[in-house]
């Protein structure tokens, strides 16, 4: 059973178009995350979001937005995606975080976004 | 600067060999994180810690919250230790991630 998945895998798409990444996780986790890979295999924040709150990371562009459907799910839509964008995006859950607690987190097997 | 730098960036060793990678952040935690990362590009929570020090298999972290500094051993490396080490830190709801240490253990 996969504890954190995340689809599609590989996207390939041209500037300027909206995407979707969707993530699930099945460990009855309460907090869900979206980090951000680049090309020198730096990892950023984007956003941890719990059924509470929303934290965004300050130098997300407002194209990027989480939807969370419920609480297993945590999907992250793209609008007028730019070249820039191309990089690995991963999920991850944990039980909590932020000014709660600080738990182990889970992460999923990444979606590489190439733009073209 | 990075609110969190790790060292080396990168480091080759022998089979067998004790390994350390260093991780220092300037930056008020509630928890330090280890990650590892495969070569085909998985990402594994090794520890969490706030305190003290933790031991899972081979692998050991320590962190000294006045100096700011965690450390991660690998005892008895092996070849499938290679992989990318990842230190990050709850600061807050921030998280801050170092670049990583590129570890390759040869037989």
């Amino acid at each position: 059973d996969t504890a954190v998945s995340q689809t599609p895998k590989y996207l390939v798409t041209q500037m300027g178009n909206d995407k979707s990444i969707k993530c699930e996780q099945n460990l009855g986790h309460d907090t869900m995350y979206w980090y951000k890979q680049d090309s020198k295999k730096f990892l950023k924040i984007m956003f941890s979001y719990n059924n509470k709150e929303l934290i965004i990371n300050e130098t997300v562009p407002n194209r990027f937005s989480p939807k969370s459907p419920d609480k297993a799910h945590l999907n992250l839509h793209i609008n007028s995606l730019e070249l820039g964008d191309s990089a690995v995006y991963f999920c991850a859950s944990s039980l909590q975080s932020g000014t709660s607690g600080s738990y182990e987190q889970y992460f999923g097997p990444g979606t590489r976004l190439t733009v073209t | 600067k990075n609110e969190v730098e790790q060292s080396p960036q990168n480091l080759t060793a022998q089979e067998g060999e004790f390994i350390t990678i260093n991780c220092s952040y300037s930056v008020g935690i509630s928890a330090l994180h280890w990650l590892q990362q495969h070569p085909g590009g998985g990402i594994v929570s090794l520890f969490m810690l706030s305190s003290g020090k933790k031991k899972h298999g081979r692998l050991i972290a320590t962190i000294n919250i006045q100096e700011k500094h965690s450390s991660l051993h690998i005892t008895a490396s092996h070849p499938r230790d290679s992989a990318v080490y990842i230190c990050a830190v709850n600061a807050g709801n921030q998280f801050y991630f170092g670049t990583g240490t590129s570890l390759t253990v040869i037989p």
